[in-house]
């Protein structure tokens, strides 16, 4: 059973440029989130699928942000015209909507930097 | 407004020993879970405990314990036996669960140490 995957880890790009992200959910989940970390920071949410469906966008997702999840599998997160202030860890979860309690089970992050 | 709070400075703890980390909370949702991760210096939240608002009682994993106090609005985190492998932060989060919501809200985290 593999876990939350994503890449890169690691993205330094400069202010301008649009960076895209993936994420790989547990298999058989059907719910994939996206959260920030910044640092000295816990995550803060920013957009959440069921199977294919965007359901719900934090007011943090500007609209430099968009995630797709085309086939309910993996995701993407890009960010466009990327500012200084994107610099950050994004997280990417996954959790199944058989579990009650749907906690959710995170990936090792992608850090960006953006000079 | 923070709907979690930690406020704990960073913790020492001698190895072997428990170490309890403070969570509380604010919400008006009567529907609500209570999560706890860890996240060690490679980064990546690891899942460790749940308590949901209408648990009778303390959820407990392994060496992990939740002080569930509801009236108090505390979720706080014991870790018995600590081990160096312990020395992370630690993340409360909640997820107010009325309204199909299904965000995390986190708190700022609990830096520990555990030292030999």
């Amino acid at each position: 059973d593999t876990g939350v995957s994503q890449n890169p880890r690691h993205k330094i790009t400069k202010r301008g440029q649009n960076v895209t992200f993936r994420c790989d959910p547990i298999s058989e989940h059907n719910r994939l989130y996206w959260y920030r970390q910044t640092l000295g920071q816990g995550p803060e949410f920013l957009t959440y699928f069921q199977n294919e469906a965007q359901l719900e966008k934090s007011r943090l997702l500007s609209d430099r942000f968009s995630a797709e999840r085309p086939k309910g599998s993996f995701s993407t997160l890009e960010i466009q015209r990327t500012e200084q202030g994107d610099s950050a860890m994004y997280l990417c979860a996954s959790s199944i909507t058989s579990v009650p309690s749907y906690e959710q089970y995170f990936g090792p992050g992608t850090r960006l930097t953006v000079t | 407004a923070q709907k979690i709070t930690q406020t704990q400075p960073g913790m020492f703890v001698q190895e072997k020993e428990a170490v309890t980390l403070d969570c509380t909370y604010d919400t008006s949702d009567p529907s609500y879970g209570l999560f706890w991760y860890k996240q060690p210096s490679s980064g990546e939240m690891i899942f460790l405990i749940y308590q949901g608002s209408y648990d009778q009682q303390n959820a407990t994993e392994g060496r992990y314990s939740l002080n569930f106090q509801k009236a108090r609005k505390s979720a706080n985190l014991v870790i018995s036996a600590s081990q160096l492998g312990d020395s992370a932060m630690y993340f409360c989060a909640m997820r107010e669960s009325s309204y199909g919501n299904n965000r995390l809200a986190f708190g700022k985290g609990n830096q520990v140490v555990v030292i030999p």
